[in-house]
């Protein structure tokens, strides 16, 4: 199966409430994690990322948590706005030498998350 | 604009037509990739090229042949399709070795008939 998956494949929101998206990897090699998000019609789209290194990392109105121990990262979006209605991706990117040189990054199915107003 | 831009946006090709996508980065990156996105399915990496040299070709029927001329420029180029090819492909480039994300284009819709 897939490396990379998210625990729920839909998720509604009030407008205003905090949302929370998960997903799952099993590389534990991974170094690199990405958030993408994907409006209708258009190409994924980089919201947030986080190095193995970290735990947490905050952007404007998003986190991303990574909990290596357990291989979980989740996105948390605060006071969700119908502007973020979208399907979100969470990749992983982990080198495929040991030198660095080659990244290959793996995605997820998606989260569709709607804001209702 | 996201740094990268693909043409067309929309194409219908009959099953015995030749057609190509084309996709352009801005960002001076060294790696390009072409991924195919169907419903409810994980985004799939087609090709993908480093420094435009193909590193990956990932089990990709014939009929989808890639052309990288410059690390700035990559082409799909499509023949005798079948209709289950209808998808969005979606091209991306990243600086290979920097274990950074992707930047994705728009994407091509594109519909067999």
């Amino acid at each position: 199966g897939e490396s990379v998956g998210l625990h729920l494949p839909t998720l509604s929101v009030q407008e205003g409430d905090n949302s929370i998206i998960n997903c799952a990897y099993s590389n534990s090699a991974s170094d690199y994690f990405i958030w993408y998000k994907q409006e209708s019609g258009k190409g994924p789209q980089f919201i947030i990322d986080i190095r193995s290194n970290m735990d947490k990392r905050q952007g404007q109105r998003v986190t991303v948590l990574l909990n290596k121990t357990v291989k979980h990262l989740s996105l948390q979006i605060a006071a969700t706005q119908p502007g973020d209605s979208a399907v979100y991706f969470c990749a992983e990117n982990m080198s495929e030498d040991s030198g660095g040189s080659n990244y290959k990054l793996t995605f997820g199915k998606g989260t569709l998350l709607t804001v209702n107003p | 604009e996201t740094g990268v831009t693909q043409t067309p946006r929309h194409l219908v090709m009959g099953m015995t037509n030749k057609k190509s996508l084309k996709c352009e980065q801005h960002l001076g990156h060294n790696a390009m990739y072409w991924y195919k996105q169907s419903a409810k399915k994980p985004l799939e990496l087609m090709f993908v090229y480093n420094f435009k040299e193909q590193t990956e070709n990932n089990s990709v029927p014939s009929r989808f042949s890639p052309e990288c001329p410059n690390s700035s420029h990559l082409f799909l180029h499509l023949h005798t399709l079948q209709p289950e090819d209808s998808a969005l492909y979606l091209c991306a480039s990243s600086q290979a070795g920097q274990g950074s994300g992707y930047t994705f284009g728009s994407g091509t819709r594109l519909t067999v008939v």
